[in-house]
């Protein structure tokens, strides 16, 4: 079965650094790729990058690239999202999910809630 | 501002049948596979149709897609108060190299 467990709900200040997780399991990790999509409050998905596990190579939406980072450790089968400074607007709930093929997502984790205050 | 148009919420009674649009472009959905997601509120989206009018394993067949030039429809039958919740179209931007979503549509069930 495959599934995709995110680390837990951040509290953080305004330029702060953050880098949360979302490890893979019940399927080969260097085989698909992983994306990010954040949810900011009361808002739509708005998708910010993948990464292909396999040679660790990102692909970022022009909206989130230069701001977030996107990584992944093929010996932990775990994908990251790092973020160097963080701002206030980047309170959201950001969840990792597996595509097949370009568009699709089948596969989601369950979302970890970022909180940052000025 | 997304550049896959919804209506921001639709609503039928249970039983009826409901439409929720998605317009976009030829970078788009003019060219590229439509996917629709169901989110409850607090928890991940879930995929109900992928290639514009598949539906996974396990969705029942009263949600359906299509898709005709550059938008694409999702429909559902026979509907329950268990179907409140947003719907979300996405897809392929061949201009932007990013996956775009709609802004998303609010079902209710009254």
């Amino acid at each position: 079965e495959v599934q995709l467990v995110q680390s837990g709900a951040e509290v953080k200040k305004a330029g702060e650094s953050l880098r949360i997780s979302c490890e893979a399991s019940g399927y080969s990790f260097p085989s698909y790729w992983i994306s990010w999509v954040r949810q900011m409050p009361g808002k739509g998905l708005e998708w910010m990058g993948r990464i292909d596990p396999n040679d660790s190579s990102a692909k970022y939406s022009p909206s989130f690239q230069g701001h977030v980072t996107i990584s992944a450790d093929r010996s932990t089968s775990t994908a990251y999202l790092q973020w160097r400074s963080l701002k206030a607007s980047d309170t959201a709930m950001y969840y990792c999910a597996r595509p097949e093929g370009p568009e699709v997502h089948p596969y989601w984790g369950q979302g970890t809630l970022v909180t940052v205050s000025s | 501002q997304s550049l896959l148009t919804q209506p921001p919420s639709v609503s039928a009674a249970p039983g009826q049948k409901v439409t929720i649009s998605c317009s976009g472009g030829n970078s788009n959905i003019g060219n590229n596979y439509v996917s629709w997601y169901q989110q409850f509120a607090g928890t991940a989206p879930k995929l109900l149709i992928y290639d514009s009018d598949k539906r996974p394993s396990g969705i029942p067949d009263r949600f359906s897609g299509s898709k005709s030039g550059t938008s694409a429809t999702l429909g559902i039958t026979g509907l329950q108060t268990g179907d409140e919740a947003d719907y979300y179209c996405g897809t392929w931007d061949s201009s932007l190299g990013a996956v775009v979503f709609g802004g998303g549509t609010k079902l209710s069930v009254l």
